[in-house]
């Protein structure tokens, strides 16, 4: 248990479905961040946020939509994807941006038909 | 010329082996280096943080960085069934983590 919970842990969706994916940190955490593994592939950061604020979007495309309501919470809204974003998302949490080690939660395993 | 270079594996390696891991890069401003290892259908958890070159030892693992060759190294003594695992590297040019950027990751297997 790394105090970073994903849910769903999998999800299957057609291209034309509307899904989110959760993320709770209970660490006291200020900065959280969604990543991307791919098969063959490294780890790409998507989003980061820290103190709530969007600090970073590494050209990810418009149908991931990311939200994060408060500093624990942090949400991927997921809109007409193609198969190729079948990926596990990977959270993870840093007490600030700048400094502190990450924690990943188990991942949201994600197949798009 | 990708940024990081790291065999996908898989290694399979008799239980009490010596284990070496490796990645090679390009970006000499790299001077953050970390091994992160990642069990199925968990997340990765950080293993061992270096800063610049040379060792670091923590029990059974030693982390070894050599900028001048742009080459750093993991190494698992005594590997056990349970070091069974992907093992990533990722390094920064400062240290904020936001700027990490992984290698795919060795896939290694120690069988009893």
């Amino acid at each position: 248990e790394t105090g970073v919970t994903q849910t769903p842990r999998h999800l299957v969706m057609g291209m034309t479905n509307k899904k989110s994916l959760k993320c709770e940190q209970h660490l006291g955490h200020n900065a959280m961040y969604w990543y991307k593994q791919s098969a063959k592939k490294p780890l790409e950061l998507m989003f980061v946020y820290s103190l709530e604020e969007r600090v970073e979007n590494n050209s990810v495309p418009s149908r991931f939509s990311p939200e994060c309501p408060n500093s624990s919470h942090l949400f991927l809204h997921l809109h007409t994807l193609q198969p190729e974003d079948s990926a596990l998302y990977l959270c993870a949490s840093s007490q600030t941006r700048g400094a502190g080690e990450l924690f990943f939660g188990e991942g949201s395993r994600l197949t798009v038909l | 010329q990708k940024e990081v270079e790291q065999d996908p594996g898989p290694l399979s390696v008799p239980e009490g082996a010596i284990v070496s891991l490796n990645c090679t890069y390009s970006n000499s401003a790299f001077q953050y280096f970390m091994w992160y290892r990642q069990y199925s259908r968990k997340g990765p958890e950080l293993l061992m943080y270096t800063y610049s070159s040379g060792n670091k030892e923590d029990g059974r693992f030693t982390a070894q960085v050599d900028k001048s060759s742009k080459y750093i190294s993991l190494f698992i003594r005594d590997s056990q069934p349970s070091d069974s695992a992907t093992y990533l590297c990722a390094m920064s040019a400062w240290s904020g983590y936001s700027t990490l950027t992984f290698g795919k990751g060795t896939m290694l297997l120690v069988s009893p």
